[in-house]
């Protein structure tokens, strides 16, 4: 079936540098791709999304890129603090049948002080 | 405060014995759902519920059952609980929108079965 993964299990990176979470996707159907942050101990929350007819939205910090070429989705978090440490998932949603969020598997993103 | 309650927030029980999950929300949300999260396999949708008296089966569904009598509450029902449904649960909302990809998601019940 189809499926959405992640290429690294856990980046650790310095306080203040950039960071880029990337995704692998392989549903082309897709109508959108959204990034979700769970800190330890609570529930997925939700952080940005991208509609499949866009390659680029900036939020707050966060830019979220989509490359369906190569159907690719990163999350590029600027000046990262100690409050990013988290696990960033990708999940892709269609806008017909039951509309589940399915989810990758996730990456740990270790912010070092 | 707008948000998703799940009770209890850990569980420990034996093969066998019937147990149920609750879950309210206070959002008035159409749609719920119920994922399970094991380490390596991301979270995976048990059940869901467009509305009222409306289930359906995710993608993974055996071994557990749902209700949905009021829009508010979707308890997850384990009749005879095995070690395999060992896990982390959590309970999600949202509204029924094609565009809508907002979740909201539960604190999360972890549960032990032995």
């Amino acid at each position: 079936g189809e499926s959405v993964g992640l290429h690294l299990p856990t980046l650790s990176v310095q306080e203040g540098d950039n960071s880029i979470i990337n995704c692998a996707y392989s549903n082309s159907a897709s109508d959108y791709f959204i990034w979700y942050k769970q800190e330890s101990g609570k529930g997925p929350q939700f952080i940005i999304d991208i509609r499949s007819n866009m390659d680029k939205r900036q939020g707050q910090r966060v830019t979220v890129l989509l490359n369906k070429t190569v159907k690719h989705l990163s999350l590029q978090i600027a000046a990262t603090q100690p409050g990013d440490s988290a696990v960033y998932f990708c999940a892709e949603k269609s806008g017909t049948g039951r509309r589940a969020l399915t989810f990758g598997s996730g990456t740990r993103l270790q912010v070092q002080p | 405060e707008a948000q998703v309650t799940q009770n209890p927030r850990y569980l420990i029980t034996v093969t066998g014995k019937k147990l149920t999950v609750t879950c309210s929300q206070n959002m008035n949300h159409e749609y719920m759902s119920w994922y399970r999260q094991d380490p390596g396999l991301g979270l995976r949708q048990i059940y869901y519920s467009m509305n009222v008296e409306v289930t359906d089966k995710g993608d993974v569904p055996e071994g557990y059952k749902v209700s949905r009598k009021e829009k508010r509450n979707f308890p997850l029902i384990l009749e005879s609980p095995s070690p395999n449904q060992t896990s982390l649960y959590f309970c999600a909302s949202s509204f029924w929108d094609r565009k809508n990809t907002e979740a909201f998601f539960g604190q999360g019940t972890r549960l032990t079965v032995v």
